[in-house]
C-alpha cells in the first residue's frame, strides 16, 4: 500500500506570493495524484489532478510531478487570503486500484 | 444542486447505539467511495462500489461496520454498537465511469459523528 507524505505546516506566505506545496510518495508505479483543498470544518474539494510526469496548469494552480523522485507539488500563484486552508495530497492505494491514501494535509496561511 | 449529498449532517448517539448514514452521488457516476476523516488526519477509505458491487473494503472496516448500495444509485453506511473512537467525519465521493488511473473523486459534505 502506497504512503503519501506531507508536511503538516503551517505554510505561511504573503498576499500576492507564490505557495508551494510539496508531497512525496512511496510506490513508484504510481500514476496519477491529486489535490484537495480542505476549508476548517469543510469538506475535501478537488482542485487538481496530474495523470503524468510534468506540469499541468489550471488558473493560478501548477501541479507538477515528478515520477523519477517520487514528489508531487502543488503551486499557488498570487495567493489569496481565501486560499487558505489545509491542501491535502491523494494518490491511488496501490497501482490499479481506485481507492485513494490521502496525506495528512498541508495548512497554508495567506497573511494579508 | 448537483453534487454528493449525505445525510444526516451531523448525528450525536450514545456509545453502543446503531447510526445509519446515507448518500448521495452525483447522479452519472457509478462508483462511490466511503472514507472516514479524524481531525488533523486526511481521509481514511473505507468501502467501494461500482454500481451496487461493493468491490473493496477496507481492513478498517470492522465486523460493526457494514456498507450497502442496493440498486446502484443511494449508498448506506451503518455502524452497530459505537465506541466513542467511532466519533469521525465520514464522507462520502463518487467518480464518473473511466479507466482505473483517470478517477477524480468528488466528496460530499459529510456526516459528522458523535459518540457520547
Amino acid at each position: 500500500q502506497k504512503e503519501v507524505e506531507q508536511n503538516s505546516g503551517p505554510l505561511s506566505v504573503p498576499e500576492g506570493a507564490i505557495a508551494s506545496l510539496n508531497c512525496t510518495y512511496s510506490d513508484r508505479g504510481s500514476q496519477s495524484f491529486f489535490w484537495y483543498r480542505q476549508y476548517s470544518g469543510k469538506s475535501p474539494e478537488l482542485i487538481m489532478f496530474i495523470y503524468s510526469n510534468g506540469d499541468k496548469e489550471d488558473g493560478r494552480f501548477t501541479a507538477q510531478l515528478n515520477k523519477a523522485s517520487q514528489y508531487v507539488s502543488l503551486l499557488i500563484r498570487d495567493s489569496q487570503p481565501s486560499d487558505s486552508a489545509t491542501y491535502l495530497c491523494a494518490g491511488p492505494m496501490d497501482t490499479g486500484r481506485r481507492a485513494l491514501t490521502f496525506g495528512s494535509g498541508t495548512r497554508l496561511q495567506v497573511q494579508p | 444542486d448537483t453534487g454528493v449529498s449525505q445525510n444526516p449532517r451531523h448525528k450525536i448517539t450514545k456509545r453502543g447505539q446503531n447510526v445509519t448514514f446515507r448518500c448521495d452521488p452525483i447522479s452519472e457516476h457509478n462508483r462511490l467511495y466511503w472514507y472516514r476523516q479524524t481531525l488533523g488526519q486526511g481521509p481514511e477509505f473505507l468501502t467501494y462500489f461500482q454500481n451496487e458491487a461493493q468491490l473493496e473494503k477496507s481492513r478498517l472496516l470492522s465486523d460493526r461496520f457494514s456498507a450497502e448500495r442496493p440498486k446502484g444509485s443511494f449508498s448506506t453506511l451503518e455502524i452497530q454498537r459505537t465506541e466513542q473512537g467511532d466519533s469521525a467525519m465520514y464522507l462520502c465521493a463518487s467518480s464518473p465511469p473511466g479507466v482505473a488511473g483517470q478517477n477524480e473523486q468528488f466528496f460530499g459534505p459529510g456526516t459528522r459523528l458523535t459518540v457520547l
